[in-house]
């Protein structure tokens, strides 16, 4: 029963580099996510999903970009990567989410570092 | 743009204590409340609420929700350490999106 799984754990890039975290979900979930957590703060909406084939820009999508080519995958990557992008990110998936067991599941978070 | 802030911030109680944590909103095509708590890893569940005036109850946990007046708050009664963490309150539009305060942190000292 793997629910939401996000890889790497860790990473440490260096400015300029790119990467691509992973994101995939096994419940069928039509909704996924993608949060960045910075120390203290509340999660911060990068991309969501409403479909295969469909995404939109959250609260803070400047220097990330998404594919949804399945149900199951969304990943994000990092372009030109910056210290302002050192943080948490959680990937997250849900049934719609006015529906009962319509709540987020959460992916165990990728920490991200760049240097 | 959806906006959902939390109050206070921080919250340090003893033991036993009483605690209501807050969260109100502003969103376009309001669908539903969450809460969830966060410990050292992802957040994990608590509530969801989508009508007013009906409490969701869990233990010493409990929440309900005002549409009229936008906000929401979570309770908990018999505070222990283990109940230390941060809260987080998050808002469903109906386009699919999932707006997140800042959330509370609680510390319970024993």
């Amino acid at each position: 029963n793997a629910g939401v799984t996000q890889t790497p754990k860790f990473r440490i890039l260096k400015i300029g580099q790119s990467m691509t975290l992973q994101c995939t979900q096994d419940m069928n979930h039509n909704y996924m996510y993608w949060y960045r957590q910075d120390p203290g703060m509340g999660l911060k909406l990068i991309y969501y999903s409403v479909g295969a084939g469909i995404t939109d820009k959250g609260e803070v999508p400047n220097g990330y970009n998404v594919s949804r080519s399945t149900t199951e995958d969304f990943p994000l990557r990092l372009e030109l990567a910056a210290p302002s992008q050192t943080s948490v990110y959680f990937c997250a998936s849900s049934s719609p989410i006015w529906t009962p067991g319509g709540e987020l599941f959460f992916g165990e978070g990728s920490r991200l570092t760049v240097l | 743009e959806d906006k959902v802030v939390q109050s206070p911030l921080s919250l340090v109680v003893h033991e036993g204590d009483t605690v209501t944590l807050n969260c109100s909103y502003e969103v376009t095509n309001f669908r539903s409340l969450l809460w969830y708590k966060q410990e050292k890893k992802a957040p994990t569940f608590l509530f969801m609420l989508t009508s007013s005036g009906i409490e969701k109850k869990s233990g010493r946990l409990s929440s309900i929700l005002d549409k009229k007046e936008l906000f929401s708050i979570l309770n908990i009664t018999a505070t222990q350490t283990g109940d230390s963490a941060i809260y987080l309150c998050a808002v469903g539009a109906g386009a699919g999106k999932s707006t997140f305060g800042d959330g509370t942190t609680l510390t319970v000292k024993p």
